[in-house]
């Protein structure tokens, strides 16, 4: 089974700019999770989509957001790009209890 | 609100000998217990959890942790460590009713010396 997949790798971006980064489920997992990674702040939840419907919200402002679409696969797009905005963005998919992380999407904001 | 520490930024182990990473946890009705490592430009990989039952979890590649429910603690361990264990290690906790929501700890890097 493959597992899940994000795209793209890498990124690099500039300040006020607005990213779209994608991420796809293992197959018949609807629970998608999205967390970023950085130095600083270390791994902190983003938001949780199931069945399409965001389930849990992170305390991030609104500048993120993200989207379930009915294959399951999930995006998350930030707006008005910040510095601070520089990290690993993980995606895990869940189908009972456990999480599977994908290898995540290196955004950097210059 | 639900938390965990990881009081170790880095434990440092000689090859053979037996590891414990350690993590305390705070969180309202029964935890969700997990251990994820990460390798170098690479995403999280699922080592255990624990949901409920026995206290002592046993997982991937030769780990195992303890739950301890009056110390709210939940440590990682290995009998004899490897070279190729050395990682950085999380410890994650999920309430009862949180979804799939995790919250981290801040990890510990392990590294082990031939």
């Amino acid at each position: 089974k493959a597992g899940v997949t994000q795209t793209p790798r890498y990124l690099i971006k500039t300040r006020g700019q607005q990213v779209t980064l994608s991420c796809s489920p293992i197959s018949g997992h609807r629970s998608v999770s999205w967390y970023q990674q950085t130095p600083g702040q270390g791994l902190q939840f983003l938001f949780e989509y199931f069945s399409e419907t965001q389930r849990n919200k992170g305390n991030f402002p609104g500048r993120f957001s993200g989207r379930q679409f009915s294959n399951s696969r999930s995006e998350m797009n930030v707006s008005t790009l910040e510095l601070g905005d520089s990290a690993l963005y993980l995606c895990a998919s869940s189908l009972i209890g456990e999480q599977f992380f994908g290898p995540g999407t290196r955004l950097t904001v210059l | 609100a639900q938390s965990v520490a990881q009081p170790e930024d880095q434990v440092n182990v000689a090859e053979g000998n037996p590891l414990t990473v350690k993590c305390t946890y705070s969180v309202s009705g029964n935890p969700y217990l997990f251990w994820y490592v990460q390798y170098p430009n690479r995403g999280l990989q699922f080592l255990l959890k624990y949901i409920t039952g026995d206290n002592l979890v046993k997982g991937s590649y030769g780990f195992e942790a303890e739950f301890n429910k009056s110390q709210t603690s939940f440590h990682l361990k290995k009998p004899s460590a490897l070279v190729s264990d050395s990682a950085l290690y999380f410890c994650a906790v999920r309430g009862n009713n949180a979804g799939n929501m995790l919250t981290f700890g801040g990890g510990t890097r392990l590294m082990v010396k031939p």
